[in-house]
């Protein structure tokens, strides 16, 4: 138990669907963080917050809408995705944005996108 | 830019054997250095870290020393157990930012 949860840790999903995964952290961090990892590539980051405030978004469709409404908490809602975003992806949460700020990882959502 | 390489895998050993995993970077200063362990159907989790030169990380029997002068934050561990079998990735922090940059993972699988 890291003290970050995610949910759904399965979901399967239609191109026409929209659904939201949903990532809680009990740390008291202030940098929450998604990732895509998918099969045989490099862990890919996606967004990036501290303290509320989207500072990163590393070129990803707009497919994909993150949402942080407050330190503790961040969404990422899928519409209209195609079956290659199917992957896990994993929500990470700092105590800050520096380089010793380690990173703590929720057990993912496993996303299937038909 | 900055970069993790590790060994490719899988990497695969009886139990009770020596392991050790390679993982070099490039990077300019001196980043912080993370190794983060994957079990199936499970999130990361921090296993280690350093963060100066000559500085060694360690937990539940894992061990990295972080080496300036190679480069290198191999990771090690005398005596492997068959629930040490995961996939193992190395990561840094560079000094520029404060993003993981990750290496490709390392599949170890551990038979009895």
């Amino acid at each position: 138990e890291t003290g970050v949860t995610q949910t759904p840790r399965h979901l399967v999903m239609g191109m026409t669907n929209k659904k939201s995964l949903k990532c809680e952290q009990h740390l008291g961090h202030n940098a929450m963080y998604w990732y895509k990892q998918s099969a045989k590539k490099p862990l890919e980051l996606m967004f990036v917050y501290n303290f509320k405030e989207q500072t990163e978004n590393n070129s990803v469709p707009s497919r994909f809408s993150p949402e942080c409404p407050n330190s503790s908490h961040l969404f990422l809602h899928l519409h209209t995705l195609q079956p290659e975003d199917s992957a896990l992806y994993l929500c990470a949460s700092s105590q800050d944005k520096t380089k010793h700020g380690t990173q703590y990882f929720g057990p993912g959502t496993r996303l299937l996108v038909l | 830019g900055d970069s993790v390489t590790q060994m490719e895998g899988p990497v695969t050993l009886s139990e009770e054997a020596f392991l050790t995993i390679n993982c070099t970077y490039t990077a300019t200063g001196y980043p912080s250095l993370f190794w983060y362990v994957q079990y199936p159907g499970e999130g990361l989790q921090l296993l280690l870290k350093a963060t100066k030169a000559d500085d060694k990380g360690s937990n539940k029997g894992f061990e990295a020393t972080y080496r300036k002068e190679t480069t290198s934050f191999h990771l090690e561990k005398g005596s492997v157990q068959v629930s040490d079998s995961a996939v193992y990735f190395c990561a840094l922090i560079p000094d520029s930012n404060y993003q993981l940059i990750w290496g490709a993972g390392t599949k170890l699988i551990i038979k009895p």
